[in-house]
């Protein structure tokens, strides 16, 4: 049961292009979303985030695009540079009624290689 | 930075011994979290832990594992007998707080690989 997808295992850009991840989801209720990249052995970095009542989030060279009504969203990075080369995860969650901590269910990865 | 510390980076154990795996949380956050990764599939959720207690936990947080958080500033994840299918990376994380409906970011540690044999 993929609640989380991303579809593409790998993906090559060449160095200073724009770099575009995507994601889709299933469940209804995930409201926040959020991209982390990790390199071999180590743990997850958190790069990103976006609240489902925003359509876009900035950061710098990373901004994250959500589209609620197709359960899409996508990580794009402009300009691309060697060190963005990782696996890029997204991950939603979604806050319960009652509150609590949700626990972030996690795509499946997307290995981001940049060409110089 | 502040960051999430984890120990050991890797433990080899028998099948059927118990293992703890340790984590230092973020010193100001208050929800901790423990996932883990087997070889080749995604991160999956295993428990989250507030206020000294379980507030989430997964399918795969069975009898099988326990969380506790033994003094101010650990939080330790035990497998009390080992089995082969537990070999993964695991993660710790924590989040500063979560207010109540608004979601919060987490931050990972490291990670531990378990090895069982």
């Amino acid at each position: 049961d993929q609640q989380v997808k991303q579809n593409s295992p790998s993906l090559s850009v060449q160095e200073g292009r724009i770099s575009i991840l995507n994601c889709d989801y299933t469940n209804s209720m995930f409201d926040y979303f959020l991209w982390y990249k990790k390199y071999p052995a180590e743990g997850p970095t958190f790069l990103i985030s976006i609240s489902s009542i925003k359509d876009k989030n900035e950061d710098g060279r990373f901004t994250v695009f959500l589209n609620k009504s197709a359960k899409h969203l996508s990580l794009h990075i402009v300009p691309s540079q060697p060190g963005d080369s990782a696996v890029y995860f997204c991950a939603a969650s979604g806050v319960e009624s009652g509150g609590g901590a949700d626990g972030l269910t996690f795509g499946k990865g997307t290995h981001l290689i940049i060409q110089p | 930075e502040p960051e999430v510390t984890q120990t050991p980076s890797h433990q080899v154990t028998q099948m059927g011994q118990e293992v703890i795996l340790r984590c230092v949380p973020i010193s100001n956050h208050l929800y901790f979290y423990w996932y883990r990764q087997i070889l080749g599939q995604k991160v999956e959720f295993l428990v989250s832990f507030y206020n000294n207690e379980i507030s989430e936990k997964s399918e795969i947080f069975d009898d099988q594992f326990s969380v506790e958080r033994p003094d101010g500033s650990n939080f330790t994840l035990k497998i009390r007998s080992t089995k082969l299918e537990d070999s993964a990376m695991y993660f710790c994380a924590s989040s500063e707080a979560v207010a109540s409906r608004s979601p919060d970011t987490q931050y990972f540690g490291p990670g531990t690989r378990l090895t069982v044999l």
